[in-house]
């Protein structure tokens, strides 16, 4: 079965700094890879995916993603952070080929001083 | 994507009663899922939810504990059974769209609930 692993529970970073959130994943093929946006009180927002063809894949609010196959990692990263980014963000895993079916990582806290 | 909505967006209710949860989506899709997110925690898919078929729960899940429904391709009920203050979660719809290139999941507001 998959799995997905988010290693940094909480991270802090100061608003125009840049931003690496690490996923790793376990899966046996190439799977779908997803980042999701969770805002206090909200539902999940999408805010990229990956399925195949270039491994670097831009998303909505000036967050991108690379898929490193070797490392089985897909972190997100935004270059220059705003105060509104903070927020839960959780990497989700999907099965190639049909299933439907996300795994999801426990998420990662981000904060932004002002 | 989808837009998707959810009723209620919380309540608060009583241990041992019960509540039912809709999920409204603006197009037709085949196949809408039921999440759960106890506080602090990461989403657990408790069924996926097919027009015309029975649900299909994962581990853990029983359909007596969470009973749902699929009347049509844009709706779905989500029922908490005999609610304990475990079952105190945000609940997420999420709708699966077929793209060029794979499915995608587009999720709900949620419904935040706790039970006393």
């Amino acid at each position: 079965a998959q799995s997905v692993t988010q290693p940094d529970i909480h991270i802090t970073v100061s608003e125009g700094a840049s931003l690496e959130l690490r996923c790793n994943y376990s899966y046996g093929a190439t799977p779908y890879l997803f980042w999701y946006v969770q805002s206090p009180g909200q539902g999940l927002q999408l805010l990229l995916k990956y399925f195949s063809g270039d491994t670097l894949v831009q998303g909505i609010k000036g967050f991108e993603a690379e898929f490193k196959r070797s490392q089985s990692s897909f972190n997100l990263r935004k270059p220059s952070v705003h105060w509104s980014d903070a927020a839960e963000y959780f990497c989700a895993v999907g099965l190639t080929g049909g299933g439907n079916k996300l795994t999801f990582g426990t998420g990662t806290q981000l904060k932004v001083e002002l | 994507s989808a837009v998707i909505s959810q009723k209620p967006s919380r309540d608060i209710c009583q241990r041992g009663t019960s509540l039912t949860i809709q999920c409204q989506v603006d197009s037709q899709v085949t196949m809408m899922f039921w999440y759960r997110q106890q506080p602090g925690q990461s989403l657990t898919l408790i069924a996926t939810a097919n027009q015309g078929s029975e649900a299909t729960y994962e581990s853990g899940f029983v359909i007596d504990k969470f009973p749902i429904s699929r009347p049509n391709l844009t709706f779905s009920t989500l029922t908490v059974s005999n609610m304990s203050p475990e079952d105190s979660s945000i609940y997420l719809c999420s709708v699966a769209k077929l793209g060029l290139e794979g499915e995608t999941q587009y999720f709900g507001p949620g419904t935040r609930l706790l039970v006393l």
